[in-house]
């Protein structure tokens, strides 16, 4: 079965920093991505993992760590456009993803 | 076009009734995939298919049917429709075997009465 993980709510201060963490237990894996949702919106991809360590994107970077079956999404210089839900998502054996029920993430002027 | 529509955009249908959902992709993407989004849930997968002509069940199938006759379209039918399956679908592509992302199209929101 898939397991995953991940705060349900988080709220930071424009300019600040947040980091969302996601933890997974799957039948196997073959990489992990983060995705951004905006209200009434559809995901869109953000990042992906499939090796131990950070990836960096600007503002977003993403964290691995297969041993500990774990990542987290860090966004640097909030702004308000980042408000939104942020989905954890790994992809099993099966290449199929498993998603998390999502981080909603408000910043605040 | 450019990547994936759905249609329609919002549906209200009366339960016991028919529906079909269309999805038609333009990347060329080998594989596509229907999900529901449900408040606390998260995106479970319906139905999923890896090339064309060939589908497959994916973790919340019942109710739900699925075709593939060519590379870019990819419809969900609702048999007989039930207050149960209200829901956001979103219809997704990948190009299997590359690099596997999933990119989506911009939903339908659905409402069964």
């Amino acid at each position: 079965g898939q397991n995953i993980d991940q705060p349900t709510e988080m709220t930071a201060t424009e300019g600040a920093i947040v980091q969302i963490n996601c933890t997974y237990q799957t039948s196997g894996f073959n990489g992990l991505f983060w995705y951004q949702q905006h209200a009434g919106e559809a995901p869109t991809f953000l990042s992906y993992n499939v090796l131990d360590g950070l990836e960096e994107k600007g503002r977003f970077s993403s964290f691995l760590s297969r041993s500990k079956g774990y990542s987290y999404l860090l966004l640097k210089e909030l702004q308000m456009k980042d408000s939104a839900s942020y989905l954890c998502a790994v992809k099993g054996n099966d290449y199929k993803l498993s998603f998390g029920a999502g981080t909603t993430v408000t910043v605040r002027a | 076009i450019a990547g994936i529509t759905q249609a329609p955009t919002s549906q209200i249908l009366a339960a016991g009734r028919r529906m079909t959902l269309r999805c038609t992709q333009d990347m060329r993407h080998n594989a596509m995939y229907w999900y529901r989004q449900d408040l606390g849930l998260g995106l479970r997968l319906i139905h999923y298919s890896n090339t064309a002509g060939t589908t497959g069940k994916g973790e919340v199938p019942d109710g739900y049917s699925v075709s593939r006759a060519n590379t870019d379209d990819f419809p969900l039918t609702l048999a007989s429709a039930v207050p149960s399956q209200t829901s956001v679908y979103f219809c997704a592509s990948s190009d299997l075997g590359g690099s596997d992302t999933q990119y989506f199209g911009p939903g339908t929101r659905l409402t069964v009465l």
